[in-house]
């Protein structure tokens, strides 16, 4: 199956700053990526999708000011969580796919905001 | 809306029991069916699919048959290792009109094998 890298795999960072968390498409070209977010235990919620080239669908009840999704090329989406606070705390996890393909997932990044 | 409702868990088994994990779906038209499967502190990889009715999913020794009169995709395996420890994650999607498949998730159910 294709590969879908995320980077980093952990990020600690202090309340106020920002984030941003890396996903790429390693063997093929991804026309839209996902992002979701994963709380404890619990299954996964789409935040958002991203076309490239193309500004990303927010789903309802995600800040799209909060979590910047940029899709620059078909291989790289990056989201930016700003001035993250401790209930920002998640694991994040990106999708990458092409028309009528299977979603391909990321390893997923912890994130953890003190 | 659509939805994927999944047995709740956790399911803990013996080393080569039998393992079901059921899954039933709600949508309006014919989805494709998916299982992923997610190791601790890892993303989700595909197990299995099935994209119409009828149609079973093979993939490790796991199965699941898409069954549209039940609207269920019960998750099988004749006999559990301890690797299978995981959480599973039974899910639909559609196409849209950009040809991408949006994922409905159920909840998960974590499985526990012990030897």
């Amino acid at each position: 199956g294709a590969v879908v890298s995320q980077h980093p795999s952990r990020v600690i960072c202090k309340s106020g700053t920002s984030v941003k968390i890396e996903c790429r498409s390693l063997d093929f070209q991804a026309t839209t990526m996902f992002w979701y977010r994963q709380f404890p235990k619990q299954s996964l919620m789409l935040m958002a999708t991203s076309n490239e080239g193309s500004k990303a669908t927010y789903e309802q009840g995600v800040e799209k000011d909060k979590f910047l999704i940029n899709h620059a090329s078909l291989t790289l989406s990056t989201l930016t969580v700003t001035s993250a606070h401790p209930e920002d705390s998640s694991f994040y996890i990106c999708s990458a796919t092409r028309p009528k393909e299977t979603q391909y997932f990321g390893p997923g990044t912890r994130l953890l905001v003190l | 809306g659509d939805s994927v409702t999944q047995m709740e868990g956790p399911v803990t088994l013996s080393e080569e029991a039998f393992l079901t994990i059921n899954c039933t779906y709600t949508a309006t038209g014919y989805p494709s069916l998916f299982w992923y499967v997610q190791y601790p502190g890892e993303g989700l990889q595909l197990l299995l699919k099935a994209t119409k009715a009828d149609d079973k999913g093979s993939n490790k020794g796991f199965e699941a048959t898409y069954r549209k009169e039940t609207t269920s995709f019960h998750l099988e395996k004749g006999s559990v290792q301890v690797s299978d420890s995981a959480v599973y994650f039974c899910a639909l999607s559609f196409l849209n009109y950009g040809g991408y498949n949006k994922l409905i998730f159920g909840a998960g159910t974590r499985l526990a094998v012990h030897p």
